[in-house]
């Protein structure tokens, strides 16, 4: 079947927009995440969604960013009134269940640039 | 603080030789994961290795996994130009549903 997908694959907007920034998991995979990767550095986590559990949100950087899982399926990460320092690459993942024993599979992620 | 630290932060080699990058970590795990990443895109799952195992391969990779010095390498064999790419390892903490990279080994190889 298809892997995780990510809509838009490259999002440029201005200063002080909001954006939206879709994932559709792997069918089945009841875990989603969403990852942030700036320029040469590692992956920085943002928030999980599992199953219809509350999803932990520890990662997000500030109240502007927020994500919804609708159906226990596709995912939407939102920034309001976008920075210039969001400019990154937002990653999306699903696994079937825990990282402690299952693979996360990775979408080809969303390079949002703000000007 | 991160765990999962890759060395070298960058590696060049010729066509033909092996390539080996480094990961270590800082707390106890249940798993570490290699990843691939092309162009600053997706990331593409090479390996998982449990805490229990030791060594684990896959064509011409091949992981291992210290727990007494919390580290892990990744070897790659005979590497070649479409090797290229940014190598990150991850860590995933007992019953954590978190993974932890690393910034990444940037490895090139030259044809």
């Amino acid at each position: 079947g298809a892997g995780v997908s990510q809509s838009p694959s490259n999002k440029v907007t201005e200063k002080g927009k909001d954006v939206e920034l879709r994932c559709d998991p792997i069918s089945g995979h009841t875990a989603l995440y969403w990852y942030r990767q700036s320029l040469g550095q590692g992956l920085e986590f943002l928030i999980y969604f599992q199953g219809n559990s509350a999803p932990d949100k520890s990662g997000l950087p500030s109240d502007r960013f927020s994500a919804e899982r609708t159906g226990g399926s596709v995912s939407t990460l939102t920034i309001q009134r976008t920075q210039q320092e969001d400019s990154a690459v937002y990653l999306c993942a699903s696994s079937a269940w825990l990282p402690s024993t299952d693979t996360q599979y990775f979408g080809p992620g969303t390079r949002l640039t703000v000007l | 603080s991160q765990q999962g630290e890759e060395d070298p932060q960058a590696l060049s080699i010729q066509e033909g030789e092996n390539a080996t990058m480094n990961c270590s970590y800082k707390t106890s795990i249940n798993n570490l994961q290699w990843y691939r990443q092309n162009s600053g895109r997706g990331l593409v799952h090479l390996i998982l290795i449990r805490s229990n195992e030791r060594e684990k391969h896959s064509g011409r990779l091949r992981v291992t996994l210290d727990t007494s010095k919390k580290s892990s390498s990744l070897l790659i064999t005979a590497s070649r130009a479409a090797d290229t790419a940014s190598y990150f390892c991850a860590k995933a903490g007992a019953g954590s549903y978190q993974l932890t990279f690393g910034k990444g080994t940037k490895l090139s190889v030259i044809p």
